[in-house]
């Protein structure tokens, strides 16, 4: 099956500060990218739909002055969590659609973001 | 009308046994549906998956039963191990230019006892 990555893999931070996590593509390019939530013993809560060269497309409910998604290229998007506080602490996963009929998901190991 | 209903919550099988976990949709606009599982503190990794014009799918120990007409679908896993212990998510995904969005299940966290 096709790779995602993430990175990093875990990252602790001072409240007020921004992190950047990447998703890469490995094996495949990704014009579209998808962007996750979840919080411990929950499902996984849709944030936004990155798009290669062009804006990010935010799920209602979702700040996207506070998770900025930049879709640098095909095999990489970027979330960055500005100005970070603790409720922002959660897991964060990325997914990337291997093009095919059904344009089958496939996901990253999610970066684990605690906010102290 | 976007949901997906997903039960049990959680489900505690002896090894050995049958673990089966149900879904359920309304959208008939929904023209395929994945099952991940996850381990903690690892992103999903799809399972198998399934398109609505197949009532049944296996892969080794794995296998989707799907009702279209109920619209509602099943993962079985026979000879269920202690390895299988995770939790297990279905999902659909709408037809047309959704790019692979999925619409998740609530879940259901699968111990398997020795």
């Amino acid at each position: 099956g096709a790779v995602v990555s993430q990175h990093p893999s875990w990252v602790i931070c001072k409240s007020g500060t921004s992190v950047k996590i990447e998703c890469r593509s490995l094996d495949f390019q990704a014009t579209t990218m998808f962007w996750y939530r979840q919080f411990p013993k929950q499902s996984l809560m849709l944030m936004a739909t990155s798009n290669e060269g062009s804006k990010a497309t935010y799920e209602q409910g979702v700040e996207k002055d506070k998770f900025l998604i930049n879709h640098a290229s095909l095999t990489l998007s970027t979330l960055t969590v500005t100005s970070a506080h603790p409720e922002d602490s959660s897991f964060y996963i990325c997914s990337a659609p291997l093009a095919g009929i059904f344009n089958e998901q496939f996901f990253g190991p999610g970066t684990r973001l605690t906010v102290l | 009308q976007q949901q997906v209903k997903q039960s049990p919550q959680s489900l505690i099988v002896q090894k050995g046994g049958i673990s089966i976990i149900n879904c359920a949709y309304e959208n008939t606009a929904f023209d395929y549906f994945p099952w991940y599982q996850q381990f903690p503190g690892k992103g999903p990794a799809l399972l198998i998956a399934i398109r609505p014009d197949v009532s049944e799918k296996k892969e080794g120990r794995f296998t989707i039963s799907f009702n279209k007409s109920a619209k509602q679908f099943s993962l079985h896993i026979m000879d269920s191990q202690p390895g299988d212990s995770a939790t297990y998510f279905c999902a659909a995904k709408l037809g047309g230019t959704s790019y692979g969005k999925l619409t998740f299940g609530q879940g259901t966290i699968l111990t398997v006892h020795p």
